[in-house]
């Protein structure tokens, strides 16, 4: 079965803090591919990155950082120094052939960013 | 990135009539494309798989008679809201696959906020 799970309902931080949003996963499949996204209050999902499960290193894009450990199935988000324009809700999300190449989404974290 | 374009943002509509959505991909041809619908505070739900020529393969529990999709080609894929009613008011969003299917991302449009009165 596949199963993404983001535990962390809502997180509220204080500008410029370091904030870290938690992803756990499940899969039988030894392929697969992990995603975050962005929602804003607009609506749209935005993109961030995609990982596959073969490639185990983290990966920093400016103040964005991921930290991908299959011993613990965790695929975590850091933002560091955090800015209001962060605030939105972040999906973590899964796709392997088990799910017939669909993504199994996490229920979101809404992250508040307060000035 | 790869850019999807979703049209109308948000439609206001009586209850009975029917709404179309379109989901276009601009700068890439995407031989599949999804249709997610949203309710406030959750996750996205997947409503139906939509493939290129075919017809879509519709998720379990969604109405394939009162949501019509249609992929008449690489670039456009279309979900009409039939004789919509108030419970069908929600967020729809569509994404676009890359034909790539070795870089397996999904690139959303900007959704669609449906009011039903």
């Amino acid at each position: 079965a596949q199963k993404v799970t983001q535990a962390q309902t809502e997180i509220s931080v204080v500008e410029k803090e370091d904030v870290t949003l938690d992803c756990v996963y499940e899969t039988r499949d030894t392929t697969y591919y992990l995603f975050w996204y962005k929602q804003p209050p607009s609506g749209e999902l935005v993109f961030l990155i995609r990982r596959n499960s073969f490639d185990e290193q983290n990966e920093i894009s400016g103040r964005y950082s991921w930290n991908f450990q299959k011993s613990t199935s965790s695929f975590n988000f850091t933002i560091t120094a955090s800015q209001v324009v962060d605030s939105a809700v972040y999906f973590c999300a899964l796709i392997s052939m088990d799910s017939n190449y669909q993504l199994i989404w996490g229920a979101g974290t809404k992250l508040i960013i307060k000035p | 990135g790869a850019v999807v374009s979703q049209h109308p943002s948000w439609v206001i509509c009586k209850s009975g009539t029917s709404v179309k959505i379109e989901c276009r991909s601009l700068d890439f041809q995407a031989t599949t494309m999804f249709w997610y619908r949203q309710f406030p505070k959750q996750s996205l739900m997947l409503m139906a798989t939509s493939n290129e020529g075919s017809k879509a393969t519709y998720e379990q529990g969604v109405e394939k008679d009162k949501f019509l999709i249609n992929h008449a080609s690489l670039t456009l894929s279309t979900l009409t809201v039939t004789s919509a009613h108030p419970e069908d008011s929600s967020f729809y969003i569509c994404s676009a696959y890359q034909a790539d299917i070795a870089k397996n991302i999904q690139y959303f449009g900007a959704g669609t906020r449906l009011s039903v009165l």
